[in-house]
């Protein structure tokens, strides 16, 4: 059963606690995202990866940090740095070419204490 | 900045009308083009890609592209309330080829 996993689907932060949402993936995908979206927004990129041990900043990377240690997993970590974590954080993962488009998992939702 | 724009809507249309909705974007070289569908409380999924000027048809959905005009418009024929979400448009960065931009979206409502 091929696809794309968040966990947890639910999470709650204290202030100053750092928090990972993982991501994992099964489609042997090169590419891999994290997105933030925050009620009646669009999608905000926080981080993404094109190969195994490599990543690049998005557009709101700040506060956060991630990890690509393995072509199935891009763990990201939402830093006490971040002030305002509370929002609905989608992975997502797609072949690493042109005309190839991207596929979400199921999304976590970040509450902060 | 490369931007793709949308209606925020809502864009409210009866049961068994068409739905159209419109998406223009920045970069005249974009070469890859997204429609997705999301659900309140869940995630993205993808309904209809497009590469070429002209229609594409599945099912109840047209996408239809303009390169020279810029422009991305889904067409959805005999709205069901099932379809009431919001839609995103997404355009290939072409600068980085990983990297999708994602429109805000626009809210559909079909009212019975």
């Amino acid at each position: 059963d091929g696809g794309i996993t968040q966990s947890p689907k639910y999470l709650f932060r204290k202030e100053g606690q750092n928090v990972t949402l993982s991501c994992e993936q099964n489609l042997n995908h090169d590419a891999m995202y994290w997105y933030r979206q925050d009620p009646g927004q669009g999608l905000r990129l926080i981080y993404y990866s094109q190969i195994v041990n490599d990543f690049q900043k998005g557009d709101i990377a700040e506060g956060y940090s991630v990890s690509r240690e393995k072509k199935e997993s891009f763990p990201l970590t939402v830093t006490s740095a971040q002030k305002n974590p509370t929002a609905f954080y989608l992975c997502a993962s797609s072949m690493d070419r042109e005309k190839e488009t991207q596929y979400f998992g199921p999304g976590t939702r970040l509450l902060v204490l | 900045q490369k931007e793709v724009e949308q209606n925020s809507g809502p864009l409210s249309v009866p049961e068994g009308a068409i739905a159209s909705l419109n998406c223009t974007y920045s970069d005249r070289g974009s070469q890859s083009f997204f429609w997705y569908r999301q659900y309140s409380g869940k995630s993205p999924e993808l309904i209809m890609f497009i590469y070429s000027n002209g229609d594409k048809e599945d099912g109840r959905f047209t996408a239809q592209l303009n390169k020279a005009s810029q422009y991305v418009s889904l067409l959805i024929r005999d709205s069901q309330p099932s379809d009431s979400a919001t839609y995103l448009c997404a355009v290939r960065d072409r600068g980085s080829a990983s990297k999708i931009i994602f429109g805000s979206g626009t809210r559909l409502s079909i009212r019975p």
